[in-house]
């Protein structure tokens, strides 16, 4: 109930490519979804995040895709770069709550 | 931009000794947190300090563990007597408002139990 489920574990894509990592929930009460990205030797950097009322949310080259039905969500990075190269985690927030659940991860290569 | 600062950034320790991992976190912010991730696996909640006590722990967060804002600047993790599978990252975060959506972390302690 608490969990989020992140996939793919690894993700390597070519300079312009579009990855595309996916997550999924069960519990509805979760009602904030952001992004993180970590780089190696650094904390969890929030990237961007959506609300289950809004369908989609663009940041630049950042958008999150939310299906409200199927309890899914997922982050595409837009002609991505090397300087993309991280680790990528997926979480979910309870209203009122301040702790973050966080999906297992997914490190991404951009191939220059 | 402001940041959480952790120290050490690694620390090497025998099975069964104590350690304190130290956090200095965002100067206005009232609500602390410790998150660890053990190598390869997604960030885990530990626990939520506010006003000087836990507000939250986890399942994880048992009596080897201790936070303590001992001062008006930093927020410590102490580990009584680790174990092999206490080895991980430690990420230390804050947030000014208490909700979810506001943290900071800081570049986390590596810790490493031999």
């Amino acid at each position: 109930q608490q969990q989020v489920k992140q996939s793919p574990q690894s993700l390597i894509v070519q300079k312009g490519g579009i990855p595309i990592i996916n997550c999924a929930y069960e519990n509805t009460a979760f009602d904030y979804f952001p992004w993180y990205q970590q780089f190696p030797g650094k904390g969890p950097a929030l990237l961007i995040a959506i609300r289950p009322d809004v369908s989609e949310k663009k940041e630049g080259r950042f958008t999150i895709s939310f299906n409200k039905s199927a309890k899914q969500f997922s982050l595409h990075i837009m002609d991505s770069q090397p300087g993309d190269s991280a680790t990528y985690f997926c979480a979910a927030i309870m209203n009122r709550d301040d702790k973050i659940i966080f999906g297992k991860g997914t490190r991404l290569h951009i191939l220059p | 931009e402001p940041e959480v600062t952790q120290t050490p950034s690694h620390q090497v320790t025998q099975m069964g000794q104590e350690v304190i991992l130290r956090c200095v976190p965002i100067s206005n912010h009232l609500y602390f947190y410790w998150y660890r991730q053990i190598l390869g696996q997604k960030v885990e909640f530990l626990v939520s300090f506010y006003n000087n006590e836990i507000s939250e722990k986890s399942e994880i967060f048992d009596d080897q563990f201790s936070v303590e804002r001992p001062d008006g600047s930093n927020f410590t993790l102490k580990i009584r007597s680790t174990k092999l599978e206490d080895s991980a990252m430690y990420f230390c975060a804050s947030t000014e408002t208490g909700q979810g959506y506001g943290y900071t972390f800081g570049s986390g302690t590596r810790l490493t139990v031999v």
